[in-house]
């Protein structure tokens, strides 16, 4: 079944705990993405990927660091989460930069 | 830069009514435009696009029309039902920046 997975699904931690959101597709897709929803505030882009070892900033990339080693993970490291990345994360992939994009089920986080 | 601007929710609406979500974006050069539905614990999926001017996407009976002289992307369906109770966001993609801008959402729920 063609899908994108993210873990966890859900994560409380500290303030100042290093973790990484895992995202891994198995559609071949070139093109992944990070996102973040906030009420109100819709989905916001934190980082993207074009391919393997490319990436970019999107609208909202601080405190984040994103890598992709390889086609099919483009995890989300957060090195020192703060409160204010207590959110809801998506990871997504399509096959080019502006073709329909496949979404993971979420991931919620939430930062003490 | 580039932004979209999406009609506030939530809105409520009977079994049955007719239904509009107003989108409006700007955008350097001919972005392409989605509408994406995320049900309720769900990560967002598409619902339909349009990739020029004129074009209409339509999916489910859903549907929106490409308007290039009002850069807009209203969705709208004749006849909604409970099941199409979801979040509703409006998402160009902008191939000068290689990123989806995605509005605020617009919460609908349809009552029988």
């Amino acid at each position: 079944e063609a899908q994108v997975t993210q873990n966890p699904r859900y994560l409380i931690t500290v303030t100042g705990k290093k973790l990484t959101v895992t995202c891994s597709q198995n559609m071949n897709h070139e093109y992944m993405s990070w996102y973040r929803q906030d009420p109100g505030l819709g989905l916001r882009q934190i980082y993207y990927s074009m391919n393997v070892e490319v990436t970019d900033k999107g609208d909202v990339p601080e405190g984040y660091k994103v890598s992709r080693k390889e086609k099919r993970n483009f995890p989300l490291i957060l090195e020192s989460p703060s409160p204010n990345q207590t959110s809801l994360y998506f990871c997504a992939s399509s096959f080019g930069t502006g073709g329909e994009q496949f979404f993971g089920p979420g991931t919620r986080l939430t930062v003490l | 830069g580039d932004s979209v601007t999406q009609m506030e929710g939530p809105v409520t609406l009977s079994e049955e009514a007719f239904l509009t979500i107003n989108c409006t974006y700007t955008a350097t050069g001919y972005p392409s435009l989605f509408w994406y539905v995320q049900y309720p614990g769900e990560g967002l999926q598409l619902l339909l696009k349009a990739t020029k001017a004129d074009d209409k996407g339509s999916n489910k009976g859903f549907e929106a029309t490409y308007r290039k002289e009002t850069t807009s992307f209203h969705l709208e369906k004749g006849s909604v039902q409970v099941s199409d109770s979801a979040v509703y966001f409006c998402a160009p993609y902008s191939n000068t920046g290689n990123q989806f801008y995605f509005g605020t959402g617009t919460s609908l729920t349809v009552i029988p």
